[in-house]
C-alpha cells in the first residue's frame, strides 16, 4: 500500500526566509512523487514531480525538491518565500497512473 | 485550454437527498479522475475513467455513489441518499496520458454540504 506522511501541519515563515516542507512516503517500488499547492477555494496546482534521474528536481515558482530513497523522503524547499506562497501544500505518491495518495497537507503562513 | 470545469461550485442539500455533480475535462483529455477532499485532509482517490470506461473504483466509493462518462467527454458523479459524512470537496482532474508524459489538471471542485 502506498501512503504519504507530512509531519508538519502548519508552518509560519517570515517573508524572505527559506522554507522546507517535509514529506515521507511508503511505496513498494520506485514511486512517482509530486508536490501540489492549493489556495483557498481552488483546485490543486502542480509544483513539481519526480520519476527518475536527477534527485534534485526544479519546479515552478522557485520551488525545488530532493528525492532521498534511503530516507523515503521528498522534501520541498524554497530559498526565499514571498507573501503569495501562503497556501496549503500537498505531497503525493503514485504509480503509472494518477491514482495518487496524498498527505494531509502543510499550511504555510507567511508573515511580513 | 479552458481548464477543468466543475459545476456547481457549491451545493447544500438535506440528508437523504440525491445530488449530481458535473465535470468537463480539458478537451482531448482521455483520462478523468474524481477525488474527494474532507476538511483538513488531502484528496482521496475515488474513481477514474479512460475514455468512457470506468477502470477503477476505490473502496471509498460506496454503493450510494455512481460515476459516469457516457461519451468519453464530461463526467457526472451522483450521490444517492446523502449523509452528513458525504460533506466534502469533490475534485475532478484530467490528463491525456500517464504521469510519464502528461500532467494532471485539477478543477476548482464542488463543495458539498449535507445538513
Amino acid at each position: 500500500a502506498q501512503s504519504v506522511t507530512q509531519p508538519d501541519i502548519h508552518i509560519t515563515v517570515s517573508e524572505g526566509a527559506s522554507l522546507e516542507l517535509r514529506c515521507n512516503y511508503s511505496y513498494g517500488a520506485t514511486p512517482y512523487l509530486f508536490w501540489y499547492v492549493q489556495s483557498p477555494g481552488q483546485g490543486l496546482q502542480l509544483l513539481l514531480k519526480y520519476f527518475s534521474g536527477d534527485t534534485l528536481v526544479q519546479g515552478i515558482k522557485g520551488f525545488e525538491a530532493e528525492f532521498k530513497r534511503s530516507q523515503s523522503s521528498f522534501n520541498l524547499r524554497k530559498p526565499s518565500v514571498h507573501w503569495s506562497d501562503a497556501a496549503e501544500y500537498f505531497c503525493a505518491v503514485g504509480a503509472y497512473d494518477y491514482k495518487l495518495s496524498f498527505g494531509a497537507g502543510t499550511t504555510v503562513t507567511v508573515r511580513a | 485550454d479552458t481548464g477543468v470545469s466543475q459545476d456547481p461550485r457549491h451545493k447544500i442539500t438535506k440528508r437523504g437527498q440525491n445530488v449530481t455533480f458535473r465535470c468537463d475535462p480539458i478537451s482531448e483529455h482521455n483520462r478523468l479522475y474524481w477525488y474527494r477532499q474532507t476538511l483538513g485532509q488531502g484528496p482521496e482517490f475515488l474513481t477514474y475513467f479512460q475514455n468512457e470506461a470506468q477502470l477503477e473504483k476505490s473502496r471509498l466509493l460506496s454503493d450510494r455513489f455512481s460515476a459516469e462518462r457516457p461519451k468519453g467527454s464530461f463526467s457526472t458523479l451522483e450521490i444517492q441518499r446523502t449523509e452528513q459524512g458525504d460533506s466534502a470537496m469533490y475534485l475532478c482532474a484530467s490528463s491525456w496520458g500517464t504521469p510519464n508524459n502528461s500532467p494532471l489538471h485539477f478543477g476548482n471542485g464542488t463543495r458539498l454540504t449535507v445538513t
